[in-house]
């Protein structure tokens, strides 16, 4: 049963340090998305990649935020140095995008708690 | 301005119900996406259903089906037979083509969300 691997599923880390969290798309997959999601704001857009390419990072804030895919099999967010405003869960996606409409299967979430 | 608009902050509904859950959306693209997803507590989000904008007839996935109404931009998820699993948040998305200079560059534009309870 082909899933969206995401760790951790849970981090507390103090603020400035450094917080890296891991995607495994499932395997075929062209597009992966990286989403936060906080009661406040929702469901939040990071960033995300089409063939390992970054499309689109409006959504991150650069200068904490960097999301990179150094192979098909692994999507990475950082934050340096993390904020206690930082604390949400993060979800990543993916999906194979030909054309036309296609769902986005998500990971479980990293539910991430900056103290 | 809200791209996808979900009114119902909450809804509640008694087991084996059905039950209707709105969504609006907002776009100039002829051509586009619909989407509902679901978050139950354990924090996943599950795909649900999908409606192509030039779909013939609403999508239907067992107990869910998508009232599609074009010409008032509206996507209301309809559950029937409503289950105690099926108490989640749940979400509207859309995705819009984007014109000829888009390509495959296009994103999930999500509502707020609608939080479900189904009593027994």
């Amino acid at each position: 049963d082909a899933r969206v691997t995401q760790t951790p599923r849970h981090k507390v880390t103090e603020m400035g340090q450094e917080v890296t969290m891991r995607c495994q798309p499932i395997l075929g997959h062209n597009t992966v998305f990286w989403y936060r999601q906080t009661m406040m704001q929702g469901l939040e857009l990071l960033a995300y990649f089409r063939n390992r390419a970054p499309l689109d990072d409006s959504g991150m804030p650069k200068d904490r935020f960097s999301a990179e895919m150094p192979d098909a099999t692994l999507a990475t967010l950082k934050i340096q140095p993390s904020e206690p405003r930082d604390s949400a869960v993060y979800f990543c996606a993916s999906g194979l995008v030909q054309g036309g409409g296609t769902e986005a299967f998500f990971g479980q979430g990293t539910r991430l708690t900056v103290v | 301005a809200q791209k996808i608009t979900q009114t119902q902050p909450g809804m509640f509904v008694q087991e084996k119900e059905a039950v209707t859950l709105d969504c609006t959306y907002d776009t100039s693209d002829p051509s586009y996406g619909l989407f509902w997803y679901k978050q139950p507590s354990s924090g996943e989000m599950i795909f649900l259903i999908y409606q192509g904008s030039y779909d013939q007839q609403n999508a239907t996935e067992g107990r869910y089906s998508l009232n599609f109404q074009k010409a008032r931009k509206s996507a209301n998820l309809v559950i029937s037979a409503s289950q105690l699993g099926d108490s989640a948040m749940y979400f509207c998305a859309m995705r819009e083509a984007g014109g000829l200079n888009a390509g495959n560059n296009r994103k999930l534009i999500w509502g707020l969300g609608t939080s479900l309870a189904v009593n027994p």
